[in-house]
């Protein structure tokens, strides 16, 4: 099992960006994927991309393509989802997750809120 | 893109009732579906893999059925701590997951 720890709560203008942080600790970090996944208030869950940093392979949602951007430090173990352009409807827990070896999302952070606000 | 839809939206029932909720694919996407609980303020927590496999700890009372594009999650026997939003997700389509909008399990 892998503990994952995220940044804390923002609070951004609308047209601005967000970079948030997402820390394993214990056992194997880099060989299987780690999403984004957000949920706006009151909302369900939407997934927004994967990286798996051993590969150095990313991928996005199609409605997400050219307003996000994964990345891997891996010698910090940290994931790190930035999210450009944002919007009011931008306002929501983001989550990291990691999938275990059969492919599902095994290992959740504690999430991070964004708020968009002028 | 592979959308799930899952009835009810809301399911009302009692502790010690059977809960039986549903998640339908706009397309087949195998056995690759999971079913997730998420309680109020917290991550979800994965239940069910495979459409069938119960994830390490999950209680027994919570088991997976279906293929294709109908799948179900019975809980045999409701507990207190039960009482959640339930989502679907599949993994049929790398890189293209998508969720259901879930379904919330109240206490009637």
């Amino acid at each position: 099992q892998v503990q994952l720890v995220q940044s804390g709560a923002e609070v951004k203008k609308p047209g601005s960006s967000v970079k948030v942080s997402c820390k394993a600790a214990g056992g194997t970090f880099n060989r299987y994927v780690i999403s984004w996944v957000r949920q706006a208030p009151g909302q369900g869950l939407e997934w927004m991309g994967g990286t798996v940093p051993k590969f150095d392979i990313t991928n996005y949602a199609q409605r997400f393509q050219g307003r996000v951007t994964i990345t891997t430090d891996e010698s910090t173990r940290t994931v790190y989802m930035d999210l450009s352009s944002l919007r009011y409807e931008d306002t929501a827990v983001y989550f990291c997750a990691r999938e275990g070896p059969y492919g599902y999302f095994e290992d959740w952070g504690q999430g991070t809120l964004v708020t968009v606000s002028s | 893109e592979i959308v799930l839809t899952q009835s009810p939206a809301t399911l009302s029932l009692s502790p010690g009732e059977r809960a039986t909720l549903s998640c339908r694919a706009s397309q087949s996407v195998s056995s690759y579906l999971a079913w997730y609980q998420q309680k109020p303020g917290q991550a979800p927590r994965l239940l069910i893999y495979d459409a069938s496999h119960r994830a390490t700890g999950i209680p027994a009372r919570f088991s997976g059925s279906g293929s294709g594009t109908d799948f179900t999650l019975t809980i045999s026997s409701l507990e207190p701590e039960d009482f959640a939003v339930y989502y679907c997700q599949q993994r049929s389509n790398w890189p293209r997951y998508s969720f259901g909008q879930g379904t919330k399990l109240e206490i009637k």
